[in-house]
């Protein structure tokens, strides 16, 4: 099951702010991912980050993974329309296994 | 995006009836795996394969079975389809360099009535 914990679970903001989530476990991973899911597809994947401290940004997305390695956040900045949608984490073990957030759900007002 | 599809999109069926689904992926990866996303549970891992006929259990691997008879080709069956496996499952590859970074195909959505 879940193991993590992501938060806000949503966010209403208005276009042009910065946006800021994040997930946390009490295990410790050795990948952390981030996806984005709009309605009726699958999840793209948006960064991925394979070392505790490590900073990666692709575009105005900005990740990092904890030097814990127990947790991860995402910066969205300057928010645009298109950035609706909902973005989940998910750490991985290094075997195959996955554990996912449940989702923080982002709507940006014009 | 990762060459991956699945089919059908959607779906509907009746109680008792065999379903089978279908993940076919261009990128040689060697680990597949089957998800279902229900609201307030997220993604579960109903059953994975690390290679051609090398398959495992996930976590909610009950009434569910797969077969991997080719590398590009990851099939899931529903034996008998029961209302409880209503729900969006997607396929997810992984390899090369992470085999953690895991992408994820379009989903297919299907009800059981």
């Amino acid at each position: 099951g879940q193991q993590l914990n992501q938060s806000p679970q949503s966010m209403f903001i208005q276009e042009g702010e910065d946006v800021s989530m994040n997930c946390t476990s009490s295990s410790i991973f050795n990948t952390w991912l981030w996806y984005k899911q709009d309605p009726g597809e699958g999840p793209v994947l948006l960064i991925a980050l394979y070392k505790a401290g490590e900073l990666t940004s692709n575009g105005r997305l900005t990740a990092q993974f904890g030097i814990t390695r127990k947790d991860s956040f995402l910066n969205i900045s300057a928010s645009i329309p298109s950035d609706v949608g909902i973005y989940f984490c998910a750490g991985g073990f290094g075997n195959n296994d996955m554990r996912f957030g449940a989702g923080t759900r982002l709507t940006v007002k014009p | 995006d990762a060459g991956i599809t699945q089919s059908p999109r959607h779906k509907v069926t009746e109680t008792g009836t065999p379903v089978t689904l279908r993940c076919h992926q261009t990128e040689n990866h060697r680990y597949m795996y089957w998800y279902r996303q229900d609201p307030g549970h997220g993604l579960r891992l109903i059953h994975y394969s690390y290679g051609v006929k090398d398959t495992d259990k996930g976590e909610v691997s009950d009434g569910y079975s797969v077969s991997r008879s080719k590398t590009e080709d990851f099939l899931l069956t529903l034996e008998s389809a029961t209302s409880s496996q209503t729900s969006v499952y997607f396929c997810a590859i992984s390899g090369g360099l992470s085999t953690d970074t895991q992408y994820f195909g379009p989903g297919t959505r299907l009800t059981v009535l």
